[in-house]
């Protein structure tokens, strides 16, 4: 059974710091990984997609990488923003397969 | 281009009541998939739906039934409501290929409150 685990549950940092954010699964037999960031009370926004062929993806200050032999990604946030403030979600599957999330990083970017 | 959408946003029931939720996918997609969200957690897997019919299902008890309409929307209902169902429900939609890999994409939700 697939398990996904997001380190920090929470994270505050000041604006302009650059921050990583952690996501580790159990079973490397993954089609894909997907970072997505949720406001509060709304709903998932794609951020990034990472094909189980690929080693990183970048989108703007976002960058995410993905090891799949060890079971991690992480996702990099440079030069963070006070509108970068959101709950990050990690999660494995791939396309119309069904996705199993972590439960997520509450990030704080304080001004 | 349409998203996902929808309906309703915001949804009050009480215990023992059923409640049907509804979802259109993003324009061009035929698979359907619902999660279910409790506070602080991520989203669970319920169900999918491709072709009219139930393709996989999460570890969720019969009381979750849904339906895919000929035009790819879909339904969530849920029978016997009880508390712990008081949820953000998650509707994702993706195009079903042989071989590939899609991306999902996820409308705003349905916040149900059961009291």
């Amino acid at each position: 059974k697939q398990e996904v685990t997001q380190i920090p549950a929470a994270l505050s940092v000041p604006e302009g710091e650059n921050l990583v954010l952690n996501c580790s699964f159990t079973d490397s037999a993954i089609y894909n990984l997907q970072w997505f960031r949720q406001d509060p009370g709304k709903g998932l926004t794609s951020l990034l997609l990472i094909q189980s062929s690929q080693r990183e993806q970048t989108s703007g200050r976002l960058n995410a990488s993905l090891d799949k032999s060890s079971g991690r990604s992480t996702l990099y946030i440079a030069a963070s923003q006070p509108g970068d403030s959101a709950t990050y979600l990690c999660a494995v599957g791939g396309g119309s397969e069904k996705l199993v999330f972590g439960k997520g990083t509450k990030l704080t970017v304080n001004p | 281009d349409a998203g996902v959408t929808q309906s309703p946003t915001h949804l009050i029931k009480t215990r023992g009541q059923q409640v049907t939720l509804r979802c259109s996918p993003k324009s061009g997609h035929d698979t359907v998939s619902w999660y279910q969200q409790a506070l602080g957690q991520g989203p669970q897997f319920i169900f999918q739906y491709y072709e009219e019919e139930e393709r996989q299902r999460g570890n969720f008890p019969d009381r979750f039934s849904g339906h895919q309409f000929p035009n790819y929307s879909s339904e969530l209902n849920v029978n016997a409501l009880w508390l712990g169902d008081s949820a953000l429900y998650l509707c994702a939609s993706s195009l079903m290929r042989t071989g590939g890999v899609e991306t999902q994409y996820f409308g705003p939700g349905t916040r149900l409150l059961v009291l």
